[in-house]
């Protein structure tokens, strides 16, 4: 079973715009961490928020995590075409050194 | 640095053949794993290792073994494949610390199973 659920499943955007994706888990967490993966490629990390964290910036990224909702969210702003990528979330369950992954959010962005 | 690396890319075994799939990642990671992703989905855990000489079962470790006799390398095996196995497979590795646990992510190996 998945821990993370994201939530759009996909979602299309125009360049310049900004695009916000959300993560559900289940259970208590040591941290919370985004991947992207372009199309035929394997995942890149992008950031890793730790629970006692509640935002996190990284260049044209920001993530909130919200451990009282169990919920994260990832906003990517000014959005390029080169962003066009799936986007998972996975949770580091404090009981161990392993990631649960979500399903993913598909984001298109039209130049 | 080649970070992580696998092998082969792509491959195409009929039912009931066997194969192995080699991971090696150069940054003396200590923790490794397998996942296999299929269409429209995330990534579901199949084994992972804590270091050298030890391995555990993840979320769908079913018909796969796997071993981990080098600290670089991390080898999975199919015994005896089936078309449910039909996936795309990845490598990761990472510290060993829970602060900073990253992972870093092979290619990728696209296996079709007739």
């Amino acid at each position: 079973s998945q821990q993370g659920e994201e939530d759009p499943q996909a979602l299309s955007i125009q360049e310049g715009e900004n695009a916000t994706m959300n993560c559900s888990y289940k259970t208590s967490i040591n941290n919370l961490q985004w991947y992207r993966q372009n199309s035929g490629r394997g995942l890149v990390h992008l950031i890793l928020i730790r629970s006692n964290e509640r935002e996190k910036h990284s260049g044209r990224l920001r993530v909130t995590l919200d451990t009282s909702k169990k919920s994260s969210s990832l906003l990517i702003t000014a959005s390029r075409a080169a962003d066009t990528a799936s986007y998972f979330c996975a949770t580091d369950e404090a009981a161990g050194n392993k990631l649960t992954f979500g399903g993913g959010t598909r984001v298109l962005v039209k130049p | 640095n080649a970070g992580v690396t696998q092998t082969p890319k792509f491959r195409v075994l009929k039912t009931g053949q066997s194969m192995t799939l080699l991971c090696a990642q150069d940054m003396n990671h200590e923790y490794m794993y397998w996942y296999r992703q299929d269409p429209g989905m995330g990534l579901r855990l199949i084994h992972y290792s804590v270091g050298e000489g030890t391995t555990a079962k993840g979320e769908v470790p079913d018909g796969y073994n796997v071993s981990r006799l080098k600290k670089q390398n991390f080898l999975l095996g199919l015994e005896s494949a089936a078309p449910s196995q039909t996936s795309v497979y990845f490598c990761a590795s990472s510290w060993r610390t829970s602060a900073y646990n990253e992972q870093f992510f092979g290619p990728g190996t696209r296996l079709t199973v007739l």
